[in-house]
């Protein structure tokens, strides 16, 4: 069973700009995460979606949002980007029986 | 808010020996506890969890011991070995069900062959 995909695995922006990152759970799972880790800081929760519809949300700007699409897969969006959104965006899955999150290898973002 | 917290960035053991990393909570509505292990480049992989209905959970060489009135958790490693050595991350939730978990910082435990 393939794991959680993320795409990009990096990138690089400047200050204003905007930011999609994409990620695929796995097969079955209709939950999605979002955390951001920035060092010392641990991880971060942003939002989750399940079916579609965002669940739960953290305490993060609305320049911060997200999606999920009909086939499970996510988006998150950050726009006019500021140098301390760089960091590592982790999205994770889960079935709807509750329990582990499975995390993908998360995108790095870098903000100049 | 920092609402869960790994006090100690750095645990460095010698191989065969016991790892103990400690958590500590504020929130008291937090009722499932999690532990996760990350490697350089890759994603959290969860490792152990633990309800509030118990006070200890075992999986092979990893013991999680919870103590809700003094809202502390701890993760024993028995015996390390140096594919033990990442980042570990403590991890709270309402409920088993909630999927917005509260990390703590994370400890980095290092193996010495």
């Amino acid at each position: 069973k393939a794991g959680v995909t993320q795409t990009p695995r990096y990138l690089i922006k400047t200050r204003g700009q905007q930011v999609t990152l994409s990620c695929s759970p796995i097969s079955g799972h209709r939950s999605v995460s979002w955390y951001q880790q920035t060092p010392g800081q641990g991880l971060q929760f942003l939002f989750e979606y399940f079916s579609e519809t965002q669940r739960n949300k953290g305490n993060f700007p609305g320049r911060f949002s997200g999606r999920q699409f009909s086939n499970s897969r996510s988006e998150m969006n950050v726009s006019t980007l500021e140098l301390g959104d760089s960091a590592l965006y982790l999205c994770a899955s889960s079935s709807s029986l509750g329990g582990e999150l499975f995390f993908g290898e998360g995108s790095r973002l870098t903000v100049l | 808010d920092q609402q869960v917290k790994q006090n100690s960035p750095s645990l460095s053991v010698q191989e065969g020996r016991i790892s103990i990393l400690n958590c500590d909570y504020t929130n008291s509505m937090f009722d499932y506890f999690l532990w996760y292990k990350k490697y350089p480049a890759e994603g959290p992989t969860f490792l152990i969890s633990i309800s509030s209905i118990k006070d200890k959970n075992e999986d092979g060489r990893f013991t999680v011991f919870l103590n809700k009135s003094a809202k502390h958790l701890s993760l024993h490693i028995v015996p390390s070995q140096p594919g033990d050595s990442a980042v570990y991350f403590c991890a709270a939730s309402a409920s088993e069900d909630d999927y917005k978990l509260s990390f703590g910082a994370g400890t980095t435990v290092t193996v010495r062959a």
